[in-house]
């Protein structure tokens, strides 16, 4: 079965670096472009980023161009978020998200991971 | 890249049918037929409802039906059922490659 697992959340202070990982399994992953969602405390949804399956195409929401950097590893099966001079409205559950070739929406989620920017 | 507007809350009580906005722009949902709907309970991933404006994935009760006209989507669930609570967003393509979603609209079952 499809399963998505992100990994690397935790409390860090502003201004610092995170790297949060999702890790694929239960499918080709080298054939899915793949998301990241945030979701702040108690908010709505927040889209965050995309790569195209083999990773030649990354697209991210303003709130985050130039601090954060999607990227995957096919042959590990692992889409990452490198994440750079954080701020506190950056605080929020990441989830990982999968998308088919050709379509636009997302099939199968993570559970999600909890970054906490605070000093 | 602003959200897609949504009602902040919509109620029913069970049987009955209730409708949630999802109104965007000509560079989203106006132009796209990528709107997509997701359901979320409280601390749980959110899981895929309909796409590509009305077509349900397999195993999502056909009470759920979406549609679109103009600039706003909509998604309809008929015969409530206490299960359907929850918290609800819409999500569109956009003319950037991007994607967005809706403010949240919370269903309650009366």
């Amino acid at each position: 079965q499809v399963q998505l697992v992100e990994s690397g959340g935790g409390v860090v202070q502003p201004g610092r670096f995170l790297r949060l990982s999702c890790a694929a399994s239960g499918f080709t992953f080298s054939s899915y472009a793949m998301h990241w969602v945030r979701q702040a405390p108690g908010k709505g949804l927040e889209w965050v980023a995309v790569i195209s399956y083999d990773g030649s195409n990354k697209y991210y929401a303003d709130s985050v161009k130039g601090r954060f950097t999607i990227s995957r590893d096919n042959s590990k099966k692992t889409l990452y978020l490198e994440m750079s001079s954080l701020r506190g409205e950056d605080t929020a559950v990441y989830y990982c998200a999968r998308e088919d070739y050709g379509e636009h929406h997302f099939d199968y989620w993570g559970q999600g991971t909890l970054v906490t920017v605070s000093s | 890249q602003s959200a897609l507007t949504q009602p902040a809350s919509v109620s029913g009580s069970p049987g009955q049918s209730i409708t949630i906005s999802c109104t965007g722009t000509s560079s989203d949902v106006g132009v796209y037929n990528y709107v997509s709907w997701y359901q979320q309970h409280p601390g749980k991933a959110p899981k895929l409802m309909i796409y590509d404006v009305s077509n349900r994935p397999s195993g999502v009760s056909n009470r759920f039906s979406g549609c679109k006209s103009g600039n706003t989507a909509s998604l309809t669930i008929s015969g409530l059922q206490p299960e359907d609570e929850g918290d609800y967003y819409c999500s569109s393509y956009t003319s950037s490659s991007t994607r967005v979603f809706g403010t949240g609209t919370k269903v309650t079952v009366l």
